[in-house]
């Protein structure tokens, strides 16, 4: 049974750049049809989808964080990672990777806080 | 396309029914609606996919039907286990986007 855990800083100041890593265990991240997530929760508040990557590289992101965010796989290690720089307290949000074909999303990380804050 | 979920709060006992909407903006393609389930301080956990499809290991209290615009949850007795925030989840392909609902909050009454 696959496993994701997301790993990076719990704290990022204003106007830098967010970092998190996932590690998936117990699967082969470069498994056909597949694809790698990030998905976020303001506090409180409801999901939102950041972007996907397939094992080859290809990514998808939304239109709204598109221009501040890099998704980046890295087969050897069964790990993807998620940039997102220009931090504001708005990206304060509990942020989640995740695997599933294009259309949904069958297993989640359990997530991790990241705050923005000086 | 945006997706709007009703009521916002559901106060139910258990043993009740539960019905929860999910009202597409325009029509969407059904094999790309999916249902999720979220507990307070938990990951959000796949219930159904393809509007109708169960999840591995989802109770058969679960169903999920429509089409178009108009995408329906029911539980058909609810459990204790049951009270938490449910969303739905759409996917468009051109280009690839992912977007949910704002979420339904089934509290106990």
């Amino acid at each position: 049974q696959v496993q994701l855990q997301e790993s990076g800083p719990g704290l990022v100041k204003p106007s830098q750049t967010l970092s998190l890593t996932c590690t998936v265990t117990g699967g082969s991240i470069s498994i056909a049809d597949y694809y790698w997530s990030w998905v976020r929760q303001h506090p409180g508040k409801g999901l939102e989808w950041i972007g996907y990557i397939y094992y080859s590289g290809t990514t998808y992101y939304n239109p709204s964080l598109k221009s501040r965010v890099t998704i980046s796989v890295d087969t050897s290690k069964n790990q993807f990672s998620l940039k997102l720089s220009s931090v504001t307290a708005a990206d304060t949000a509990v942020y989640y990777c995740a695997r599933g074909m294009l259309w949904d999303f069958d297993s989640w990380g359990q997530g991790t806080l990241v705050t923005v804050s000086s | 396309i945006v997706l709007t979920q009703s009521p916002d709060t559901l106060s139910l006992s258990a043993g009740e029914r539960a019905t929860l909407s999910c009202r597409a903006s325009q029509s969407v393609t059904s094999s790309y609606l999916a249902w999720y389930q979220q507990k307070p301080g938990q990951a959000p956990r796949l219930l159904i996919y393809g509007a109708s499809f169960k999840a591995t290991g989802i109770p058969a209290r679960f169903s999920g039907s429509g089409s178009g615009t108009d995408f329906t949850l029911t539980i058909s007795r609810l459990e204790p286990e049951d009270f938490a925030i449910y969303y739905c989840q759409h996917y468009t392909s051109s280009p690839p986007m992912c977007s949910f609902g704002q979420g339904t909050k089934l509290e106990i009454k």
